[in-house]
């Protein structure tokens, strides 16, 4: 199956702790993405990818570092989670640049900050 | 920056109804995406529509560059229609998309 994957989808932490959220694509897109999507189902990107060099790095917290080992794999972590960072965080990817850029999404993962 | 704003915020329709989804945004685009994401479901690609018209079934994807807008037209609407949809807008470079604010439909018997 050719698609976006993304694990876990769902995860329980504690103010402080640190988290690691996986995404795959088996699409062969070399453009891979993260994004935000808050209680009010608002929708953001953080970063963004292409050919394992980091794009677009939109403004996020230090706390969040985004590790990319291939083209396909485009992995999430964040250092000492905060109550504002419950939401749920959605990982896309696209076939490349510019004229290339449909983005396909995974199904998502949702983080509870206790 | 890039600015999308999608109306109305909410619809609800009888099945059968047609609806008309909005899409402005404030700089030139050439890229313009709709999504649908069903409540606790994956955002899935309905159209990836840069200029003109697309159909499909009763889904039709209108965008007008020059103007700024785009539009979805559901036609016939029937209740698994119910759920969210997004317009987004790929920046030139196509490093990123900015999403509109969502339109909430729901769709009774």
């Amino acid at each position: 199956e050719t698609a976006v994957f993304q694990t876990p989808n769902y995860h329980v932490t504690q103010v402080g702790n640190e988290v690691s959220f996986n995404c795959k694509q088996t699409l062969g897109h070399d453009t891979m993405y993260w994004y935000k999507q808050d209680s009010k189902k608002l929708l953001k990107i953080m970063f963004s990818y292409n050919n394992k060099q980091l794009i677009v790095n939109e403004t996020v917290p230090r706390r969040f570092s985004p590790q990319s080992s291939d083209k396909a794999h485009l992995n999430l972590r964040i250092k000492s989670v905060e109550p504002e960072d419950s939401a749920v965080y959605l990982c896309a990817s696209s076939p490349g640049l510019g004229n290339y850029a449909e983005q396909f999404f995974g199904p998502g993962t949702r983080l509870t900050v206790l | 920056g890039q600015q999308v704003q999608q109306s109305p915020a909410s619809l609800v329709l009888q099945e059968g109804e047609n609806a008309e989804l909005q899409c402005n945004f404030s700089s030139t685009a050439t890229r313009l995406q709709w999504f649908y994401q069903h409540p606790g479901g994956r955002l899935v690609s309905l159209f990836y529509n840069p200029s003109g018209t697309k159909h499909t079934g009763r889904l039709t994807s209108t965008t007008v560059t020059n103007e700024r807008r785009g539009s979805l037209h559901i036609s016939s609407s029937q209740t698994t229609d119910s759920g969210t949809y997004f317009c987004a807008i790929g920046t030139s470079s196509g490093q990123k998309l900015v999403f509109g604010q969502g339109t909430i439909l729901k769709v009774y018997l």
